[in-house]
């Protein structure tokens, strides 16, 4: 049982290239979500999607882009990287309970991105 | 916007310990409660919650939490802590219900150290 898979696990980037995080999860979750966490400062949502096809900015959005096609699949992708980006990235993904309420996140491993 | 205050950074024990790790929160509605750990190399995992009715609720490895609506708080206790709880702690906040679709806001995380 696979759960969430997040690819790559280490990366470095130069300032102003691109790239794609990966994540997918083989639960059949509807719900899934794009967190960065900086030392210090918690978690924080960048984006999420309530279904393929829908997704919608969190709180720190600025500089990621998401795509959902599928159920399975919800890339991350940093088209300009700056050095503010340097953190590490988790994907997550959660059932859809009866009034929104949100049972429990499962949790990939983590992406730690350096730009440089 | 809603937040969420972990009270201590780091906290270091010694096995058989008692343990209490504050959180507190900013927001007047209805909420849903979250403790979250990273065990060392480990992915994020739901350690607890609270949804409705005790405010008294117990999760995996001996841990508790108490919901207290008065203070906004829902601090994490053990009454006796092992080595093998070194991680970090989030505690977590959603919205209940509406259309916050259970986003979660994390606290800035503790990180527990416990000696042998």
């Amino acid at each position: 049982n696979a759960g969430v898979t997040q690819t790559p696990k280490f990366r470095i980037l130069k300032i102003g290239q691109s790239m794609t995080l990966q994540c997918t999860q083989d639960m059949n979750h509807n719900y899934m979500y794009w967190y960065r966490q900086d030392p210090g400062m918690g978690l924080k949502l960048i984006y999420y999607s309530v279904g393929a096809g829908i997704t919608d900015k969190g709180e720190v959005p600025n500089g990621y882009n998401v795509s959902r096609s599928t159920t399975e699949d919800f890339p991350l992708r940093l088209e300009l990287a700056a050095p503010s980006q340097t953190s590490v990235y988790f994907c997550a993904s959660s059932y859809e309970v009866t009034g929104g309420y949100n049972e429990k996140l499962f949790f990939g491993s983590g992406t730690q991105l350096s730009v440089l | 916007a809603q937040s969420v205050s972990q009270h201590n950074h780091h906290v270091i024990l010694s096995e058989a310990a008692s343990l209490e790790l504050g959180c507190n929160y900013s927001y007047g509605g209805t909420v849903n409660l979250f403790w979250y750990v990273q065990y060392p190399g480990q992915h994020l995992q739901l350690l607890l919650k609270y949804f409705s009715g005790d405010p008294l609720v117990k999760g995996i490895k001996g841990f508790e939490a108490e919901f207290i609506k008065s203070k906004f708080s829902f601090n994490l206790r053990k009454p006796s802590v092992q080595w093998s709880d070194t991680a970090e702690y989030f505690c977590a906040v959603a919205n209940a219900g509406g259309t916050s679709y259970g986003k979660l806001t994390f606290g800035q995380g503790t990180i527990l150290t416990v000696h042998p």
